[in-house]
């Protein structure tokens, strides 16, 4: 049974740092790995999705990698703003067709101004 | 806006009332699927669909029904509302091969009382 971790739970940091968020899975055959924002009492919007074949992805500040062997990937934010703070989520799917996308239960990281 | 429409955003329901949660979408999506995402159990996966006329369960599908007549449309059916259904309700859809990942509707925030 997959299973998704995120680690740390929660975050605080300074504004302007750059910061990792960890997310692991158990198993490496996945079809590709998403990354999610969600902001209090709203719905997720998604970041980054990578594909199973491809290491890493970018978007603007937001630069996410997979690691299929180790099970891990990580989300890097560059520059850190208030703005950025939010609850981020890592949703693995499933290699087969199972269409069960399996979701870490989140890293909510707060930018101090 | 293209994307994942869910109806109502907000509903209150008496212990036994019996309601549907409205999801559409116009992106032409094979895939559909409900989750529920309650405060430390993170998003848990109801059921889901792929295609029109195909259905299945979830993660946790007792009290819930689905079906799906057409591509567009996989309503949510509660039928007989317990307090334990008290949940932020979100629908998803992706294209059968997975290249642009899952959009996810903004959610309804159900109370059973």
């Amino acid at each position: 049974k997959q299973e998704v971790t995120q680690i740390p739970a929660a975050l605080s940091v300074p504004e302007g740092e750059n910061l990792v968020l960890n997310c692991s899975f158990t198993d490496s055959a996945i079809y590709n790995l998403q990354w999610f924002r969600q902001d209090p009492g709203k719905g997720l919007t998604s970041l980054l999705l990578i594909q199973s074949s491809q290491r890493e992805q970018t978007s603007g500040r937001l630069n996410a990698s997979l690691d299929k062997s180790s099970g891990r990937s990580t989300l890097y934010i560059a520059a850190s703003q208030p703005g950025d703070s939010a609850t981020y989520l890592c949703a693995v799917d499933p290699q087969g067709g199972s269409e069960k996308l399996v979701f870490g239960k989140g890293t909510k990281l707060t930018v101090n101004p | 806006n293209a994307g994942v429409t869910q109806t109502p955003k907000f509903q209150v329901l008496k212990t036994g009332q019996s309601m549907t949660l409205q999801c559409a979408q116009d992106m032409n999506h094979e895939y559909m699927s409900w989750y529920r995402q309650d405060p430390g159990m993170g998003l848990r996966l109801i059921h889901y669909s792929v295609g029109a006329g195909i259905t299945d369960q979830g993660e946790v599908p007792n009290g819930y029904n689905v079906s799906r007549s057409t591509t567009e449309d996989f309503p949510l059916r509660l039928l007989s509302a317990a307090p334990s259904q008290t949940s932020v309700y979100f629908c998803a859809s992706r294209g059968r091969d997975g290249a642009y990942g899952y959009t996810f509707g903004s959610g309804t925030r159900l109370t059973v009382v």
